[in-house]
């Protein structure tokens, strides 16, 4: 079965500084998709940010960007300029890409913005 | 984009009642959708997945019986929690997936079981 893991409970970042958010995560499969989702406290998830595992080349969507190591099964999120509205819990996600498409989600990482 | 519902957004009920939970998907055709349960300040768990015009799917140690998923339409799913208990008290979530090449995943803005 498919586990992720996110190691930091909690995170802090001061306003306009970076923060980056680890995650690994385990899989025999080859070809699969992985993820950021934020949740915000009003609990809507919110994709942030997506990696295909077959591409090489790190996404990055403005001010998210992603570390993915596919040898060592490492998928980190590096927020840059952080803003107030950055605050959220953020979960890294893992997807299949066979039957079911179903996500596995890592714990979250509870992240604060520092004004 | 495409916009998935969920209703209630909130409800309580009495131990030993039955509540549903529908999640619909407004403009779009989700052959597959599935079904979430977050405790507070944890991840959310697959419960299942709800295939149009079929059995749902259930992951380990989910009560088949206890948690009724039925998907009649390319737009319906609904969670039946029966008998609910004081424990089942969650955030559920329901998310579509969407019929685009890339598979997007829709999520709902989830609903909230409170069993009294």
């Amino acid at each position: 079965a498919q586990t992720v893991t996110q190691s930091q409970p909690e995170m802090s970042v001061q306003e306009a500084e970076t923060v980056t958010l680890s995650c690994t995560y385990d899989t025999s499969e080859s070809d699969y998709y992985l993820f950021w989702y934020k949740q915000p406290p009003s609990r809507q998830m919110i994709l942030v940010i997506r990696q295909e595992a077959y591409k090489q080349q790190n996404a990055t969507e403005n001010r998210f960007s992603v570390n993915f190591q596919k040898a060592a099964k490492s998928f980190s999120l590096k927020i840059s300029d952080s803003q107030l509205g950055d605050a959220a819990m953020y979960f890294c996600a893992y997807r299949r890409t066979n039957t079911g498409n179903q996500f596995y989600f890592g714990t979250g990482t509870s992240l604060t913005v520092i004004p | 984009g495409a916009v998935v519902s969920q209703h209630p957004s909130w409800v309580i009920c009495k131990s030993g009642t039955s509540v549903k939970i529908e999640c619909r998907s407004l403009d779009f055709q989700a052959t597959t959708m599935f079904w979430y349960r977050q405790f507070p300040k944890q991840s959310l768990m697959l419960m299942a997945t709800s295939n149009e015009g079929s059995k749902a799917t259930y992951e380990q140690g989910v009560e088949k019986d206890k948690f009724l998923i039925n998907h009649a339409s390319l737009t319906l799913s609904t969670l039946t929690v029966t008998s609910a208990h004081p424990e089942d008290s969650s955030f559920y979530i329901c998310s579509a997936r969407g019929r685009d090449p890339g598979n997007t995943i829709y999520f709902g803005e989830g609903s909230w079981l409170t069993v009294v």
